[in-house]
């Protein structure tokens, strides 16, 4: 099983609201990722947690805070985002840092 | 500073017209190079891992080579359900994030 999931698969939110985005991976993977992709550009890696550590912080903006809880669950907090940050926001997992890659299926965001 | 270049950025073929993708890297002491398939609106999917020049991999109508600067893609007797974008990846010693490329965005016609 090579199923990284994702929810929600779409929102819509506004510039002072706070949600979340989920993802979740079964497959035993040690190393979990978010990465941010606009129209027709390659994705953008925005954290790493390895071990449920964060090991790489792209030098994102603070509206945007990661959370590891457990080795399958990597969460992403939203919170006064702006219309810029419209975009699909991909999880993946790899067994280990360095590995290949797997990606969920992303959320669509929109930021009104 | 690592780059990874992709061409051409788009490429239409008709239906059994076989070709390939080119990914050209400057990342030094290159630890790995990914290839992706991307359906529009979807998460990546994993297509292969390269670690060596010389090495090919192969799946179904899609095989990849690695030399010592450049990765391809050959796709043979493709179907338009091979319409995609095609993403390649590197990654270096000591740096833990790929360095992807822009894609190329393929198209078959039938």
């Amino acid at each position: 099983d090579t199923e990284v999931t994702q929810t929600p698969k779409h929102l819509v939110m506004g510039m002072t609201n706070k949600k979340s985005l989920k993802c979740e991976q079964h497959m035993g993977h040690r190393a979990m990722y978010w990465y941010k992709q606009k129209a027709k550009k390659p994705p953008e890696l925005m954290f790493v947690y390895s071990y449920e550590k964060l090991s790489i912080n792209e030098s994102v903006p603070s509206r945007f805070s990661p959370e590891c809880p457990n080795s399958s669950l990597l969460n992403l907090h939203l919170h006064a985002l702006q219309p810029e940050d419209s975009a699909l926001y991909l999880c993946a997992s790899s067994p280990d840092l360095g590995g290949e890659q797997y990606f969920g299926p992303g959320t669509r965001l929109t930021v009104t | 500073e690592d780059q990874v270049t992709q061409s051409p950025e788009a490429l239409r073929l008709q239906e059994g017209e076989s070709s390939s993708l080119n990914c050209s890297y400057t990342v030094s002491g290159l630890r790995g190079l990914f290839w992706y398939r991307q359906d529009p609106g979807k998460g990546p999917e994993f297509l292969f891992t390269l670690y060596s020049a010389g090495e090919e991999k192969e799946k179904e109508r899609l095989k990849a080579t690695l030399t010592k600067k450049e990765s391809f893609l050959h796709i043979t007797a493709p179907k338009p359900e091979d319409s995609a974008t095609y993403l390649c990846a590197g990654r270096d010693f000591g740096n833990e994030k790929l360095t992807f490329g822009t894609g190329t965005r393929l198209t078959i016609i039938p």
